[in-house]
């Protein structure tokens, strides 16, 4: 069955330590995975997506097939950063562009 | 673009009524999705319609609840009859052709007595 397991309701940080949110998938086609961010009365919105594989403000993450993980890091976190956070599997199903299955989110909180 | 439009912002209504919630896609999008958002279960996918056919429904929780996409700009979501676990954020969110970014509206935010 697929699946996505954010094992982190919470996670709080020191300005300037570095940061990862765990994130891993459980799906049998080959993974097409996301990171969404919900900032403080903001919309959820697309932080990055691994196929990309780029950094958007500091953070990156890196698809590891071997450990079915897709964890999110930042060398530097910074109180701008606080917000939930959402890992998302993509689902294809028929001929559409199918749809994200997401974890349960972390909520990262960084300290002054 | 004002993005994905959501209405109401917030509904407080009591159990039993029936309760309809909005979603305008962002123009030019064929892939419609509705959430629901609880602090238990996280953000659930309820339904998605992809060009205006619902393609996976397997989320919508029971018979009270069922969702339409009479054209490609309007999407409702119906709650009849409303309980109190219906309570949550309910989330639009839509996305096109040429990406398979989701952009989410603001959310309608429930509450039932």
């Amino acid at each position: 069955a697929q699946r996505v397991t954010q094992p982190e309701k919470l996670l709080s940080v020191f300005k300037g330590a570095p940061v990862e949110l765990k994130c891993n998938y459980s799906y049998s086609g080959s993974p097409e995975l996301f990171w969404y961010v919900q900032y403080s009365r903001q919309r959820l919105q697309l932080l990055l997506r691994h196929i990309s594989r780029e950094s958007i403000k500091g953070f990156t993450a890196d698809l590891n097939k071997g450990e079915t993980s897709f964890h999110l890091k930042k060398p530097f976190a910074q109180e701008e950063d606080s917000a939930m956070y959402y890992c998302a599997l993509k689902i294809r199903s028929g001929g559409s562009q199918g749809n994200l299955i997401f974890g349960k989110g972390t909520k990262l909180s960084v300290k002054p | 673009d004002a993005g994905v439009i959501q209405s109401p912002r917030h509904e407080v209504t009591e159990m039993g009524q029936e309760v309809t919630l909005r979603c305008k896609p962002i123009s030019g999008h064929n892939s419609l999705f509705w959430y629901r958002q609880t602090m238990m279960r996280g953000l659930e996918l309820l339904i998605y319609f992809n060009n205006n056919v619902p393609i996976d429904d397997s989320g919508m929780p029971e018979d009270r609840f069922s969702a339409k996409m009479p054209n490609a700009s309007f999407s409702t979501l119906k709650i009849q009859p409303s309980e109190p676990r219906d309570s949550a954020v309910y989330f639009c969110a839509s996305s096109g052709h040429r990406t398979d970014t989701q952009y989410f509206g603001p959310g309608t935010r429930l509450t039932v007595l």
